[in-house]
Protein backbone atom coordinates (compact mmCIF):
# COMPACT_ATOMS: atom_id res chain seq x y z
CA UNK A 1 0.00 0.00 0.00
CA UNK A 2 1.03 3.24 -0.84
CA UNK A 3 1.56 5.72 1.90
CA UNK A 4 3.18 8.88 3.31
CA UNK A 5 4.78 9.85 6.56
CA UNK A 6 5.83 13.10 8.30
CA UNK A 7 7.95 11.84 11.24
CA UNK A 8 7.46 15.25 13.41
CA UNK A 9 4.23 16.61 14.33
CA UNK A 10 5.99 20.37 15.07
CA UNK A 11 9.42 21.76 13.75
CA UNK A 12 10.13 24.91 15.89
CA UNK A 13 13.24 27.23 14.25
CA UNK A 14 14.61 31.05 14.59
CA UNK A 15 13.47 33.36 12.27
CA UNK A 16 16.78 33.87 9.57
CA UNK A 17 17.75 30.13 10.14
CA UNK A 18 16.68 27.40 7.53
CA UNK A 19 14.37 24.93 7.61
CA UNK A 20 13.39 21.65 7.34
CA UNK A 21 10.42 19.66 7.18
CA UNK A 22 10.27 16.15 6.77
CA UNK A 23 8.85 13.65 4.41
CA UNK A 24 8.97 10.24 3.61
CA UNK A 25 6.94 7.84 1.07
CA UNK A 26 6.15 4.07 0.03
CA UNK A 27 4.90 4.05 -3.51
CA UNK A 28 5.17 1.10 -6.32
CA UNK A 29 6.13 3.34 -9.27
CA UNK A 30 7.33 6.44 -9.94
CA UNK A 31 6.45 8.75 -6.87
CA UNK A 32 4.01 11.79 -8.01
CA UNK A 33 4.73 14.25 -4.74
CA UNK A 34 3.07 17.54 -3.30
CA UNK A 35 3.77 20.11 -0.43
CA UNK A 36 0.63 22.23 0.67
CA UNK A 37 0.78 24.71 3.35
CA UNK A 38 -2.27 25.75 4.97
CA UNK A 39 -2.84 28.65 7.09
CA UNK A 40 -5.57 29.22 10.25
CA UNK A 41 -8.85 29.41 8.68
CA UNK A 42 -7.83 28.60 5.01
CA UNK A 43 -7.67 25.88 3.02
CA UNK A 44 -4.75 24.27 1.24
CA UNK A 45 -2.23 26.23 -0.50
CA UNK A 46 0.05 24.08 -3.07
CA UNK A 47 3.68 25.16 -2.30
CA UNK A 48 5.50 22.85 -5.41
CA UNK A 49 5.39 19.46 -6.49
CA UNK A 50 7.97 16.37 -7.51
CA UNK A 51 9.35 16.83 -11.14
CA UNK A 52 10.80 13.41 -12.67
CA UNK A 53 15.09 14.15 -13.24
CA UNK A 54 14.91 17.24 -10.96
CA UNK A 55 16.56 16.20 -7.35
CA UNK A 56 15.89 19.90 -6.10
CA UNK A 57 12.55 21.40 -7.09
CA UNK A 58 11.59 25.17 -6.61
CA UNK A 59 8.57 26.06 -5.12
CA UNK A 60 6.48 29.32 -3.87
CA UNK A 61 7.67 31.66 -0.97
CA UNK A 62 11.27 30.43 -0.89
CA UNK A 63 10.82 26.91 -0.63
CA UNK A 64 12.24 24.35 -2.06
CA UNK A 65 12.13 20.35 -1.70
CA UNK A 66 15.23 17.67 -2.03
CA UNK A 67 13.93 14.33 -3.68
CA UNK A 68 15.94 11.88 -2.58
CA UNK A 69 15.23 8.35 -4.11
CA UNK A 70 17.20 6.03 -2.52
CA UNK A 71 15.66 7.10 1.21
CA UNK A 72 12.67 7.95 -0.46
CA UNK A 73 12.15 11.26 1.23
CA UNK A 74 10.81 14.65 -0.43
CA UNK A 75 11.80 17.24 2.72
CA UNK A 76 11.08 20.60 2.10
CA UNK A 77 13.44 23.26 2.70
CA UNK A 78 13.97 27.04 3.38
CA UNK A 79 17.35 28.68 3.43
CA UNK A 80 16.00 31.88 5.98
CA UNK A 81 12.36 30.95 8.13
CA UNK A 82 9.89 33.87 8.46
CA UNK A 83 7.73 34.50 11.23
CA UNK A 84 4.99 34.27 8.65
CA UNK A 85 6.00 30.78 7.42
CA UNK A 86 4.41 30.10 10.54
CA UNK A 87 1.43 27.49 9.35
CA UNK A 88 0.48 23.47 8.90
CA UNK A 89 2.54 21.58 6.23
CA UNK A 90 1.41 18.78 4.93
CA UNK A 91 3.14 16.49 2.26
CA UNK A 92 1.04 14.29 -0.42
CA UNK A 93 1.29 11.94 -2.97
CA UNK A 94 -0.67 11.29 -5.77
CA UNK A 95 -2.59 7.50 -5.43
CA UNK A 96 -1.76 5.21 -8.52
CA UNK A 97 -2.81 1.89 -7.57
CA UNK A 98 -5.15 -0.41 -9.26
CA UNK A 99 -6.22 1.95 -12.04
CA UNK A 100 -4.19 4.77 -12.44
CA UNK A 101 -4.61 8.26 -11.86
CA UNK A 102 -8.20 8.19 -9.43
CA UNK A 103 -6.97 11.93 -8.33
CA UNK A 104 -6.34 10.30 -5.47
CA UNK A 105 -4.21 12.03 -3.20
CA UNK A 106 -2.19 10.76 0.12
CA UNK A 107 -1.67 13.02 2.73
CA UNK A 108 1.03 12.50 5.51
CA UNK A 109 -0.48 13.68 9.12
CA UNK A 110 0.86 17.25 8.82
CA UNK A 111 3.61 19.57 10.71
CA UNK A 112 3.33 22.46 12.53
CA UNK A 113 5.99 25.09 11.96
CA UNK A 114 6.58 27.37 14.54
CA UNK A 115 8.94 29.96 13.23
CA UNK A 116 9.79 32.58 16.44
CA UNK A 117 11.30 35.82 16.14
CA UNK B 1 -6.62 34.72 -3.21
CA UNK B 2 -7.32 31.07 -4.39
CA UNK B 3 -9.10 30.15 -7.48
CA UNK B 4 -11.61 28.12 -6.18
CA UNK B 5 -14.59 30.33 -4.45
CA UNK B 6 -16.74 28.46 -1.84
CA UNK B 7 -19.89 29.70 -0.34
CA UNK B 8 -20.60 30.03 2.78
CA UNK B 9 -17.58 30.55 4.48
CA UNK B 10 -19.32 29.20 7.64
CA UNK B 11 -22.81 27.56 8.62
CA UNK B 12 -24.42 26.47 11.61
CA UNK B 13 -27.24 24.16 11.20
CA UNK B 14 -29.66 21.46 13.28
CA UNK B 15 -29.84 17.81 12.64
CA UNK B 16 -33.06 18.04 10.70
CA UNK B 17 -32.20 21.02 8.51
CA UNK B 18 -31.12 20.94 5.13
CA UNK B 19 -28.38 22.74 3.49
CA UNK B 20 -26.47 23.08 0.46
CA UNK B 21 -22.27 23.90 0.20
CA UNK B 22 -21.22 25.28 -3.50
CA UNK B 23 -17.90 25.18 -5.22
CA UNK B 24 -17.04 27.00 -8.31
CA UNK B 25 -14.09 27.33 -10.54
CA UNK B 26 -12.83 29.21 -13.80
CA UNK B 27 -9.88 27.80 -14.25
CA UNK B 28 -11.35 25.07 -17.15
CA UNK B 29 -10.35 21.96 -14.87
CA UNK B 30 -12.50 18.73 -15.39
CA UNK B 31 -11.28 17.01 -12.06
CA UNK B 32 -13.55 18.68 -9.13
CA UNK B 33 -13.42 17.17 -5.14
CA UNK B 34 -14.88 17.08 -2.07
CA UNK B 35 -12.63 16.80 0.95
CA UNK B 36 -13.66 16.95 5.05
CA UNK B 37 -11.14 18.12 7.45
CA UNK B 38 -10.92 18.09 11.19
CA UNK B 39 -8.73 20.17 13.09
CA UNK B 40 -4.94 19.91 12.87
CA UNK B 41 -5.86 16.56 10.56
CA UNK B 42 -5.19 16.19 6.77
CA UNK B 43 -7.92 16.33 4.56
CA UNK B 44 -10.08 12.98 3.80
CA UNK B 45 -11.35 12.65 0.36
CA UNK B 46 -15.33 12.12 0.41
CA UNK B 47 -15.72 12.03 -3.26
CA UNK B 48 -14.51 12.88 -6.55
CA UNK B 49 -16.08 14.31 -9.99
CA UNK B 50 -14.37 13.72 -13.24
CA UNK B 51 -16.25 15.47 -16.41
CA UNK B 52 -18.76 15.92 -14.55
CA UNK B 53 -19.36 12.22 -13.23
CA UNK B 54 -19.27 10.84 -10.28
CA UNK B 55 -16.02 8.66 -10.28
CA UNK B 56 -15.08 8.03 -6.27
CA UNK B 57 -17.71 8.13 -3.45
CA UNK B 58 -15.60 7.47 -0.02
CA UNK B 59 -18.22 4.89 1.30
CA UNK B 60 -19.34 8.72 2.36
CA UNK B 61 -22.68 8.23 4.10
CA UNK B 62 -26.10 9.12 2.26
CA UNK B 63 -26.41 12.29 4.22
CA UNK B 64 -24.12 13.84 1.84
CA UNK B 65 -24.95 13.95 -1.38
CA UNK B 66 -22.54 15.69 -3.99
CA UNK B 67 -23.95 17.28 -7.26
CA UNK B 68 -21.95 19.10 -10.31
CA UNK B 69 -24.16 20.54 -12.65
CA UNK B 70 -21.58 21.64 -14.94
CA UNK B 71 -17.70 21.90 -15.22
CA UNK B 72 -17.42 24.62 -13.03
CA UNK B 73 -19.25 24.09 -10.33
CA UNK B 74 -19.67 21.71 -7.43
CA UNK B 75 -22.43 21.56 -4.59
CA UNK B 76 -22.59 18.83 -1.25
CA UNK B 77 -26.30 18.86 -0.25
CA UNK B 78 -26.65 17.80 3.37
CA UNK B 79 -29.62 16.26 5.37
CA UNK B 80 -30.07 15.08 9.01
CA UNK B 81 -26.47 15.71 10.06
CA UNK B 82 -25.24 14.67 13.42
CA UNK B 83 -22.86 16.69 15.33
CA UNK B 84 -19.62 14.49 14.50
CA UNK B 85 -19.97 15.95 10.74
CA UNK B 86 -18.62 19.38 12.26
CA UNK B 87 -16.12 19.76 10.15
CA UNK B 88 -14.33 21.92 7.62
CA UNK B 89 -15.54 21.11 4.07
CA UNK B 90 -12.53 21.76 1.46
CA UNK B 91 -13.57 21.93 -2.49
CA UNK B 92 -10.91 21.33 -4.68
CA UNK B 93 -10.27 21.19 -8.58
CA UNK B 94 -7.25 19.63 -10.80
CA UNK B 95 -6.64 19.19 -14.54
CA UNK B 96 -8.30 16.21 -16.41
CA UNK B 97 -7.23 13.14 -14.36
CA UNK B 98 -6.28 11.37 -17.70
CA UNK B 99 -2.18 11.91 -17.89
CA UNK B 100 -1.79 14.83 -15.64
CA UNK B 101 -0.81 12.40 -12.69
CA UNK B 102 1.39 15.90 -11.41
CA UNK B 103 -0.94 18.23 -11.89
CA UNK B 104 -1.62 19.90 -8.21
CA UNK B 105 -5.14 20.02 -6.57
CA UNK B 106 -6.31 23.32 -5.83
CA UNK B 107 -8.39 24.29 -3.14
CA UNK B 108 -10.80 26.17 -1.76
CA UNK B 109 -10.72 28.23 1.66
CA UNK B 110 -13.85 25.58 3.01
CA UNK B 111 -17.12 26.06 4.80
CA UNK B 112 -16.61 25.83 8.48
CA UNK B 113 -19.39 23.38 9.45
CA UNK B 114 -21.35 23.61 12.75
CA UNK B 115 -23.96 20.84 13.31
CA UNK B 116 -25.75 21.67 16.66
Amino acid sequence: AQSVAQPEDQVNVAEGNPLTVKCTYSVSGNPYLFWYVQYPNRGLQFLLKYITGDNLVKGSYGFEAEFNKSQTSFHLKKPSALVSDSALYFCAVRDMEGSGNTGKLIFGQGTTLQVKP
Amino acid sequence: DTEVTQTPKHLVMGMTNKKSLKCEQHMGHRAMYWYKQKAKKPPELMFVYSYEKLSINESVPSRFSPECPNSSLLNLHLHALQPEDSALYLCASSQDLRGFSNSPLHFGNGTRLTVT
